[in-house]
């Protein structure tokens, strides 16, 4: 079965620091998204893209917090400045249409832990 | 807004136990629900969704039915073995939104020989 990569599995941090946290959807999937949980919390959504543009962006997502689709194939989430509380897994997903939700697939997860 | 509340974990069982996961939701309209699994070391997986009142979702061997009159949505297995050892996540899509899926906390389940 497909499956949405993700790069690295563990990533450390000072704090301040810029990090990048790397995707590879599965290859025909058109909308995509990053999630990230808190240690102890619930996962949440952070936003979801579609047609090299952000459909959707929560609170969470600041201006600390950019995506991008570089090649066509990755897709990133920067964090400019990382803080002690980004610290968390972040979870990306990818969905063939919109409404996908009933065929997301997410992968295995980055955990940043920021120092 | 809308929300989900899951049972606290860790739960633990022995082999061939029943197992329930109690989730409920509060949200406005029709939203569909889910049940996400997460083995180690793996992504979340859909495990099961059911997507209006009374509907029932079921996948290997878990069931959850949609009440609506009682916003819940508990998981249930008649008996867990070893491998269901895993993180389960219940989840919602309000009506109309796309991909934007609101989670509880997830609850772990341990299951032991």
């Amino acid at each position: 079965e497909p499956e949405v990569t993700q790069t690295p599995s563990h990533q450390v941090t000072q704090m301040g620091q810029e990090v990048i946290l790397r995707c590879v959807p599965i290859s025909n999937h058109l909308y995509f998204y990053w999630y990230r949980q808190i240690l102890g919390q619930k996962v949440e959504f952070l936003v979801s893209f579609y047609n090299n543009e952000i459909s959707e962006k929560s609170e969470i997502f600041d201006d600390q917090f950019s995506v991008e689709r570089p090649d066509g194939s990755n897709f990133t989430l920067k964090i400019r400045s990382t803080k002690l509380e980004d610290s968390a897994m972040y979870f990306c997903a990818s969905s063939l249409d919109r409404g996908g939700h009933e065929k997301l697939f997410f992968g295995s997860g980055t955990q940043l832990s920021v120092l | 807004g809308n929300s989900v509340t899951q049972m606290e974990g860790p739960v633990t069982l022995s082999e061939e136990a029943f197992l329930t996961i109690n989730c409920t939701y509060t949200a406005t309209g029709y939203p569909s629900l889910f049940w996400y699994v997460q083995y180690p070391g793996e992504g979340l997986q859909l495990l099961l969704k059911a997507t209006k009142a009374d509907d029932k979702g079921s996948n290997k061997g878990f069931e959850a039915t949609y009440r609506k009159e009682t916003t819940s949505f508990h998981l249930e297995k008649g008996s867990v073995q070893v491998s269901d050892s895993a993180v389960y996540f219940c989840a919602l899509v309000g009506s109309g939104n796309t991909g934007k899926l609101i989670f509880g906390q997830g609850t772990t389940l341990q299951v032991k020989p």
